[in-house]
């Protein structure tokens, strides 16, 4: 099972360029994230897709966009990118539990952007 | 702003020896979970602790959970080489948002053979 899948694993991009990030998962999952994470950081929520169909905010979007373009898909794309950006991206997916139940996530293996 | 905040930053022991990290968190929660990082990897989950949850074992980890403390600490036993790797605590938002994990900054773990 290949789980979680990123593409590209590095990317290096010049100020204002644009680009995506593409994540697909094999697991049927039903939610999907992305996070960020720079050093010191740890990881934080950009974006999360709790179902097909839906997208939420996390704690960092400014500067991103997400779709969710089926069940198996989610991407995110920096429509101009800066150097702020520059970080290590990873999609993580989850089957998520209602109530007191739990959240646990697989993740990608990261895809390192550079902004120039 | 972070949920949870693990101590050390950093930690160097030997082989054979234990290891123990701690977090620290700010709201209420229902769930904390431990994963791990190896190093240029994506993180890997190892352990869930419930909120009506005081201790839970998984082979070589133990993990407590103080909820009036708001923390937790993992330990890894007789820790091995492979142990090597960043190790972040993460807690659900507590607000009835379960989709969203927040994760602290993580304890980088060396373990020198």
């Amino acid at each position: 099972n290949a789980g979680v899948t990123q593409t590209p694993k590095f990317q290096v991009l010049k100020t204002g360029q644009s680009m995506t990030l593409q994540c697909a998962q094999d697991m049927n999952h039903n939610s999907m994230y992305w996070y960020r994470q720079d050093p010191g950081m740890g990881l934080r929520l950009i974006y999360y897709s709790a179902s097909e169909g839906t997208t939420d905010k996390g704690e960092v979007p400014n500067g991103y966009n997400v779709s969710r373009l089926n069940k198996r898909e989610f991407s995110l794309r920096l429509e101009s990118a800066a150097p702020s950006q520059t970080s290590v991206y990873f999609c993580a997916s989850s089957n998520q539990w209602t109530g007191r139940g739990a959240n646990v996530l697989t993740f990608g293996a990261g895809s390192r952007l550079t902004v120039l | 702003s972070q949920q949870g905040e693990e101590d050390p930053q950093a930690l160097s022991i030997q082989e054979g020896e234990n290891a123990t990290m701690n977090c620290s968190y700010k709201t209420s929660i229902n769930n904390l979970q431990w994963y791990r990082q190896n190093s240029g990897r994506g993180l890997v989950h190892l352990i869930l602790i419930r909120s009506n949850e005081r201790e839970k074992h998984s082979g070589r980890l133990r993990v407590t959970l103080d909820t009036s403390k708001k923390s937790s600490s993992l330990l890894i036993t007789a820790s091995r080489a492979a142990d090597t790797a960043s190790y972040f605590c993460a807690t659900d938002a507590g607000d009835g948002g379960y989709n969203k994990l927040i994760f602290g900054a993580g304890t980088r773990l060396a373990v020198h053979p």
